[in-house]
């Protein structure tokens, strides 16, 4: 089974730094890597699929990279809406989804 | 527009049983997978259970055995049966389905709490 690490588990920035989050899988994956952003109280908004598809109304600061084992999430230029929690998932294990645990960005 | 809502949460002791619906709009039950995520209080995601083309269904192994997914294309809705629920059940529980993203979850009800405490 696949396994996904998030890192790091809180990152401290302020608006307008660039975002850096970091999704390691424990084996290759074998299908594409989806992430999401989560605010207080709210379900989690998925910001990109296919590693590297922005979802449909996904502002363009919001990037990503990667394949195999380790892919990325950047936010270009932070806006104050940003600071969230941030989860990775893959579905190697077909037709179930595995998610990281989680990086917390906060506002240095 | 596509909606998922969520309702029958609430308070339950452990070793009882709790019923969830899904109630969604914009797609077809019957021809999309459709899944139960739960977060537990301050914890991340886990993804419970997934129901594709009607019938099919697939469970997390901390659920398999307690928990049952179905479908009814009559009222469009979906449930998840919870049985013999633990303490460690306690979360909130959306249903989530793809629409247009790749392996990936796009849709999302607001979800529904549940509590498994004497």
């Amino acid at each position: 089974e696949v396994v996904l690490t998030q890192s790091p588990a809180t990152l401290s920035l302020s608006p307008g730094e660039r975002a850096t989050l970091s999704c390691r899988a424990s084996q290759r994956v074998t299908s594409n890597l989806a992430w999401y952003q989560q605010k207080p109280g709210q379900p989690p908004r998925l910001l990109i699929y296919d590693s590297s598809i922005r979802a449909a109304g996904i502002p363009s600061r919001f990037s990503g990279s990667g394949s195999g084992t380790d892919f990325t999430l950047t936010i270009s230029s932070l806006e104050p809406e940003d600071f969230a929690v941030y989860y990775c998932q893959q579905r190697s294990n077909w037709p179930s989804y595995t998610f990281g645990q989680g990086t917390k960005l906060e506002i240095k | 527009e596509v909606q998922l809502v969520e309702s029958g949460g609430g308070l339950v002791k452990p070793g009882g049983s709790l019923r969830l619906s899904c109630v969604v709009s914009g797609f077809s039950v019957s021809g999309n997978y459709i899944s139960w995520v739960r977060q537990a209080p301050g914890k991340g995601l886990e993804w419970v259970s997934i129901i594709y083309g009607g019938s099919s269904t697939y469970y997390a192994d901390s659920v398999q055995g307690r928990f049952t997914i179905s479908s009814h294309t009559s009222d469009n809705t979906l449930d998840l049966q919870m049985n013999s629920l633990r303490p460690d059940d306690t979360a909130v529980y959306y249903c989530a389905t793809q629409i247009e993203a790749n392996d990936a979850l796009d849709a999302w009800g607001q979800g529904t709490m549940v509590t498994v405490s004497s």
